[in-house]
């Protein structure tokens, strides 16, 4: 099992741009999340699904769109970038939507702004 | 408004010593508990959640976590820390109900651990 991947590792963006980032799960996990990580603030959900065509805002989703076309993919896109967005971005997944369920995270993708 | 508040931005420590790290939430409904850590470099992996029964959760590590319901607050510790425990602790929670696997994370504790 590779457990969730993320691609690109790295970024760099220039405002305005777009782009997309890839996460993918081999574990056949219901739940999928992107957070993003910014200094002491913490992680931040951005967008959730709890299945296959079925997606959700969370908390900070301004300037990012999702979909989820199969189990194993829930890719990222941003917009129109903006420094704003200049953070570390995680994908998650866990066997439930159910709240107890542990959450396993991918290992990042650093994106900068300019 | 439900959150989580972890009271030490940053943790020093010498090799060997106990710790503890420190969490308080704020929620109208029960929670669901978890603490995560962050090895430089990484994604996040569980260390332990509480979800109901005892109030003492034991994780992977050495590591242990004591709910308080009265004083809301979810601390982690260890007795004896190592070098390699050296990495960045998130505690959080779920809301249960409606709020499927949303987690709420606090602002991280940094814990260092010096020889």
């Amino acid at each position: 099992n590779a457990g969730v991947t993320q691609t690109p590792k790295f970024q760099v963006l220039k405002t305005g741009q777009s782009m997309t980032l890839q996460c993918a799960q081999d574990m056949n996990h219901e739940y999928m999340s992107w957070y993003r990580q910014d200094p002491g603030m913490g992680l931040r959900l951005i967008h959730y699904s709890v299945g296959a065509g079925i997606t959700d805002q969370g908390e900070v989703p301004n300037g990012y769109n999702v979909s989820r076309s199969t189990t194993e993919d829930f890719p990222l896109r941003l917009l129109s970038a903006a420094p704003s967005q200049t953070s570390v971005y995680f994908c998650a997944s866990s066997y439930s939507s159910g709240p107890g369920y542990e959450q396993y995270f991918g290992p990042g993708t650093r994106l900068t702004v300019t | 408004a439900q959150s989580v508040t972890q009271l030490d931005s940053q943790v020093p420590v010498f090799e060997e010593a106990p710790v503890e790290l420190r969490c308080n939430y704020s929620s109208s409904v029960s929670v669901y508990l978890f603490w995560y850590v962050q090895y430089p470099n990484q994604g996040l992996q569980l260390l332990l959640k509480y979800l109901s029964g005892s109030t003492l959760v034991k994780g992977i590590n050495g590591f242990e976590a004591e709910f308080n319901k009265s004083q809301t607050s979810f601390h982690l510790r260890k007795p004896s820390v190592h070098i390699s425990d050296t990495a960045e602790y998130f505690c959080a929670f779920n809301a249960g109900g409606t709020s499927y696997g949303k987690l709420t994370f606090g602002q991280g504790t940094i814990l260092t651990v010096h020889p």
